[in-house]
């Protein structure tokens, strides 16, 4: 099966922090997705890559910023925390071809005080 | 007009109950669908995908209609374990597009 390691599952940081959100798969996987997901809002999408150096921005990319240097890890950054960025944070691989699912982590709950 | 909509519920049925979802999506293009099943505080996980003829796993029967754009998921003979949050996802150009979900609480 494969595996979407998020790093952390629960984070709490101050409004104007730098705050990094790493995401690990281990099936060398292209694609790698970033979603929050906000009650009654649904999941959105912030940005996605298809490939090693390759970033798309997603619905609502503003406020963050991606990084993709190696094809397993795919990190997302808030460049200055703001409490509306507080938010569950779902990161997601999978396979290219349009026939298939993503693999979810596990999700980091961010709470910016 | 969203590009996945459903019916929010939250939907109250007995175990052993019958229980549909509907869904519709607004992309006539798409060519893949999924339903995902997420329990409280938890990530989705993929429950099945729906083909165009229609396809059953165990207790779940999933149907597709492109010319309605038209989705659905039957779950039969409910269990307390099918308490949880069922998305609706259809791909869009470049990702999947979820609707917000259906509540399901299924109880003894």
């Amino acid at each position: 099966d494969v595996k979407v390691t998020q790093s952390s599952r629960y984070l709490v940081k101050r409004t104007g922090e730098k705050v990094f959100l790493e995401c690990v798969q281990d099936m060398d996987h292209e694609n790698m997705f970033w979603y929050r997901q906000d009650p009654g809002l649904g999941l959105r999408l912030i940005y996605f890559s298809y490939d090693v150096k390759m970033k798309e921005k997603g619905d609502i990319p503003e406020g963050y910023s991606v990084s993709r240097e190696k094809k397993e890890r795919f990190s997302l950054i808030l460049e200055s925390a703001s409490t509306n960025q507080t938010s569950m944070y779902l990161c997601a691989s999978r396979p290219p071809g349009i026939g298939l699912g993503y693999t979810f982590g596990s999700g980091t709950r961010l709470t910016v005080v | 007009r969203k590009e996945v909509e459903q019916d929010p519920g939250p939907f109250n049925v007995p175990e052993g109950a019958t229980v549909a979802f509907n869904c519709t999506y607004s992309n006539s293009a798409s060519q893949s669908f999924f339903w995902y099943r997420q329990d409280c505080r938890k990530e989705p996980k993929l429950l099945m995908s729906v083909y165009s003829s229609g396809n059953e796993d165990g207790r779940f029967t999933a149907q597709l209609n492109r010319a309605s754009q038209y989705i659905s998921l039957l779950i039969r003979d409910s269990k307390l374990s099918d308490s949880a949050t069922y998305l609706c996802v259809v791909n869009g150009r470049y990702a999947l597009n979820f609707g917000k979900g259906t509540s399901l609480l299924v109880t003894p």
